[in-house]
């Protein structure tokens, strides 16, 4: 069966920190990639999304950037951190036959 | 613009009670529409429904399509403390990627002993 793992599982870092978030999926191939945020009552906002292996789709401009270095693997990074990136970040994975996605138990973000 | 709305946004019961949540949505060229619940970390799958008036259940809970009307209900029956949580629909247009998810805000549900 499919596992997604997101470490770490909460994060406290000072505004202008540089920020590493990863992801990776077990037990699928060639998984379609995505970071959501969801700020304190408010829904999902997907970030990025990848198809494959260096593809990377920015859906909202940022300071945030993602990789995709491997095929199960997605990381989440920033340079200098804000204090609006704080949220919960969240990495889904969709199978390449499937529409529905599966989230990973997501990072908290405390940006003070 | 694509949108996905809940309501209530937030909902009280006592255990026992029936629940009916509501999502509405407006999203181009739809193909289906998603329930996830969210405890206190990462959603996790309810349902998905892409037909017209076909239920869907799973123990208490049970969710149906109206692509008429474009708005799916979510219930909850007999409802337990366990089913305390937010509640999040979201739908998806026909796509290649799945990248067009819209969410909802979900409907936070508190069940009281």
């Amino acid at each position: 069966s499919q596992t997604i793992h997101q470490w770490p599982a909460t994060l406290v870092q000072p505004v202008g920190s540089p920020l590493s978030l990863e992801c990776t999926v077990e037990g699928t191939s060639n998984p379609n990639l995505y970071w959501y945020r969801q700020a304190a009552g408010r829904g999902l906002q997907l970030l990025f999304y990848s198809v494959g292996i260096g593809q990377i789709s920015s859906e909202v401009p940022q300071n945030l950037s993602a990789s995709r270095p491997q095929d199960r693997q997605f990381i989440l990074s920033s340079k200098k951190l804000l204090l609006s990136d704080s949220g919960f970040y969240l990495c889904a994975w969709r199978g390449r036959l499937g529409y529905e996605q599966y989230f990973g138990p997501g990072t908290r973000l405390t940006v003070t | 613009e694509d949108k996905v709305v809940q309501s209530p946004l937030s909902l009280v019961v006592h255990e026992g009670d029936t629940v009916t949540l509501n999502c509405s949505y407006e999203v181009t060229n739809f193909r289906s529409l998603l329930w996830y619940k969210q405890e206190k970390k990462a959603p996790t799958f309810l349902f998905m429904l892409t037909s017209s008036g076909i239920e869907k259940k799973s123990g208490r809970l049970s969710s149906i399509l109206d692509k008429k009307e474009l708005f799916s209900i979510l219930n909850i029956t007999a409802t337990q403390t366990g089913d305390s949580a937010v509640y999040l629909c979201a739908a998806t247009p026909r796509d290649n990627y799945g990248q067009n998810f819209v969410f909802g805000p979900g409907t936070r549900l508190s069940v009281l002993p």
